[in-house]
């Protein structure tokens, strides 16, 4: 399957934006999707198909991408969004694929 | 609202079988539209997916694990399940079960609901 990197960690000031952004061939033909994780937790999707919000998901979340990579903005963070970040796609086997993960300061 | 819900021995000795299932509530295991995943996470690491079944039985597996996973779907009890032989230490993990969306290109797969995941420890 094909490799979704992620940068390890990212820290970013309460109030300011971040992006983390995820690498990996698969992404020039896949959409990508993000999910949060805090501790103890489940994973919970906040971006799907490139820039689409689930219900519930706060709007300072929103995704993109080019080329290669895609890209997570959290837009005026907030101290609940401190958790770790993961990005999943699919490659051309159709196997699924996820991002080593980021994780994110505030 | 879905939920789910995974339901399994947390502990297995080396070389056994890690069998768990998945209970889905408020959705259904019968939908054309939604497949339905097992995904799982070491401690302390990331997540990997293990592979997904669909409404009529269809799968697909993660290459790394294909030669030891086996996905089933029990329609009348809503319920899908996973069954991992020969395990060992590096098979402790977190495992979740996940309704997956996406799965027609070019979207990549999605996990939109998850269970709260079980700890399954590999040891003897």
């Amino acid at each position: 399957s094909s490799e979704v990197t992620q940068d390890p960690a990212v820290s970013v000031a309460l109030g300011q934006t971040v992006r983390i952004t995820c690498q990996g061939d698969s992404l020039r033909t896949y959409y990508a999707n993000w999910y949060q994780q805090k501790p103890g937790q489940a994973p919970v999707l906040v971006i799907y198909s490139k820039n689409n919000r689930p219900s519930g998901i706060p709007d300072r979340f929103s995704g993109s991408s080019s080329g290669n990579t895609a890209s997570l903005t959290i837009t005026g963070a907030q101290a609940e969004d401190e958790a770790d970040y993961y990005c999943n796609s699919r490659d051309s086997s159709g196997t699924g694929v996820f991002g080593t993960g980021t994780k994110v300061t505030v | 609202q879905v939920q789910l819900q995974e339901s399994g021995p947390g502990l297995v000795k080396p070389s056994e079988t890690l069998s768990l299932t998945c209970t889905v509530s408020g959705g259904s295991v019968s939908s054309r539209i939604y497949y339905w995943s097992w995904i799982r996470q070491p401690p302390g690491k990331g997540l990997e997916w293990i592979g997904y079944i669909n409404y009529s039985g269809s799968t697909k597996y993660n290459p790394s694990l294909k030669s030891r996973v086996a996905l089933s779907v029990d329609t009348p009890n809503n319920q899908f399940s996973l069954k991992l032989t020969s395990v060992t230490a590096a098979d402790t993990a977190v495992y979740y079960c996940a309704r997956t969306g996406g799965v027609i290109a070019p979207n990549g797969y999605y996990f939109d609901y998850w269970g709260q995941g079980t700890l399954v420890t590999v040891s003897s």
